[in-house]
């Protein structure tokens, strides 16, 4: 069946770096874009920005440059988000999501990863 | 940007009532890129609808979204026990409201 499956929970201390991936399976990976979204202990959801699965190319949120790195590896169909340079405030859930099209028009996030808790503490 | 402000922020409902979830955009927005997703505890969004109207694959005929311009209304026309979660809307496959709790009353 379609689905993504991300990597475990992650503790980290500040200042490190860390890796999420979002393996997917049951569909053509580089047939849709792959998008990353943050959830906050207790908060709502925060788009991130979102990468081309054909070109690689990503697209960053206002508030997510910088520290924050979208990469794919195609030949396993996992889209991965990094970031360094650690902060307590970086302590989130962070889900990938594929986006469809319908109609050639409307979209939407169709699946989700289960999430990845990244926590942040010294 | 455009902004989605969501209300009410918790709406208190028993099962078998109707709840009516608003969605309204800072500036006008196509209905092609409208979604609602709900969230239960500890689980990731499901989408339930996308282009304003359309219902995801899968979802009860109960949910139904409607709307154009700024203003979008999820509708749960009779409430079942699992519908009581987190409930977002999203725009152009980014920007998504604050969310609205629907709870158990």
């Amino acid at each position: 069946q379609v689905q993504l499956v991300q990597s475990g929970s992650e503790l980290k201390k500040p200042g490190a770096s860390v890796k999420v991936s979002c393996k997917a399976s049951g569909y053509t990976f580089t047939s849709y874009a792959m998008n990353w979204v943050r959830q906050a202990p207790g908060q709502g959801l925060e788009w991130m920005g979102w990468i081309n699965t054909n070109t690689g190319n990503p697209t960053y949120a206002q508030g997510f440059t910088g520290r924050f790195v979208f990469s794919l590896d195609t030949s396993v169909s996992t889209a991965y988000l990094q970031i360094s340079s650690l902060k307590a405030e970086d302590t989130a859930v962070y889900y990938c999501a594929r986006e469809s099209y319908w109609n050639d028009a409307q979209n939407a996030f169709d699946i989700w990863g289960q999430g990845t808790m990244v926590t942040v503490s010294s | 940007e455009i902004v989605l402000t969501q209300s009410p922020g918790t709406l208190s409902l028993s099962p078998g009532e109707r709840a009516t979830l608003s969605c309204r955009a800072s500036q006008s927005v196509s209905s092609s890129y409208l979604a609602w997703y709900q969230q239960k505890p500890g689980q990731a969004p499901r989408l339930l609808i996308y282009g304003a109207s359309s219902r995801a694959t899968g979802i009860p005929d109960r949910f139904s979204g409607s709307g154009s311009g700024t203003d979008f209304t999820l509708t749960i026309s009779r409430l079942e026990p699992e519908d009581f979660a987190v409930y977002y809307c999203q725009q152009g496959a980014n920007t998504f409201g604050q969310g609205t709790k629907l709870e158990i009353k």
